[in-house]
């Protein structure tokens, strides 16, 4: 079973449509975790940081289940610019960030 | 814009050929981390260094060989690679290497090995 387990996608929505992303980890002991957004052939650039309490910002909301083990990513009113990959990452450890392989979201006219 | 900086862009090798990618952070960040990218795959862990040290290699083959000079450079040394090795390479940065640790990447390395 992998690490961080993510559905691949491709998730194709139209302009102002809500969308959600989930993740489910395997270590019961990983201590944080995060989503990161990354565009064709750029760097992953941090999206949030994602904490029980759940967070939100503006048009995105993450929430963390730890007993059950799964993270998810709500976007809102869904924008062209949104079309990227979205990695979900957990910290199994101090300094070991762990990669799901990413849900490829295209957002269309 | 990322403030982790790395260099070159893009670089091709050959099989035989020694080549360093660098990296460069002036945020503060005590810990430095390299990850390796195939097309359509996420990021996977090389090696993560905390406070100039180094604390993960993630079992990566002896031709890839990091230094941390000090706490805002990192490299990587590349020698006898092979063409499987051709990836984007990335460099990333964040405060410490322990818990809630947010790290930032760099734009990465375009490598090609022929």
């Amino acid at each position: 079973r992998k690490e961080v387990e993510q559905d691949p996608g491709p998730f194709n929505v139209p302009e102002g449509a809500t969308v959600a992303f989930n993740c489910t980890y395997s270590n019961s002991a990983s201590q944080s975790f995060f989503w990161y957004r990354q565009d064709c052939r750029k760097e992953p650039k941090l999206l949030m940081s994602v904490y029980s309490s759940g967070n939100e910002d503006g048009r995105f909301t993450a929430q963390l289940n730890r007993a059950s083990q799964y993270i998810s990513l709500l976007i809102r009113d869904s924008k062209l610019s949104d079309s990227a990959t979205y990695l979900c990452v957990v910290n199994p450890q101090g300094g070991k960030l762990i990669f799901g392989q990413g849900t490829e979201l295209s957002v269309k006219p | 814009d990322t403030e982790v900086t790395q260099t070159p862009k893009h670089l091709v090798m050959g099989m035989t050929n020694k080549k360093s990618l660098k990296c460069e952070q002036h945020m503060g960040h005590r810990a430095m981390y390299w990850y390796k990218q195939k097309a359509k795959k996420p990021p996977e862990l090389m090696f993560v260094y905390s406070y100039e040290k180094l604390s993960i290699n993630e079992s990566v083959p002896s031709r890839f060989s990091p230094e941390c000079p000090n706490s805002s450079l990192l490299n990587l040394h590349l020698h006898a690679l092979q063409p499987e090795d051709s990836a984007l390479y990335l460099c990333a940065s964040s405060q410490e290497g322990g818990p809630d640790t947010e790290a930032f990447f760099g734009q990465g390395t375009r490598l090609t090995v022929v």
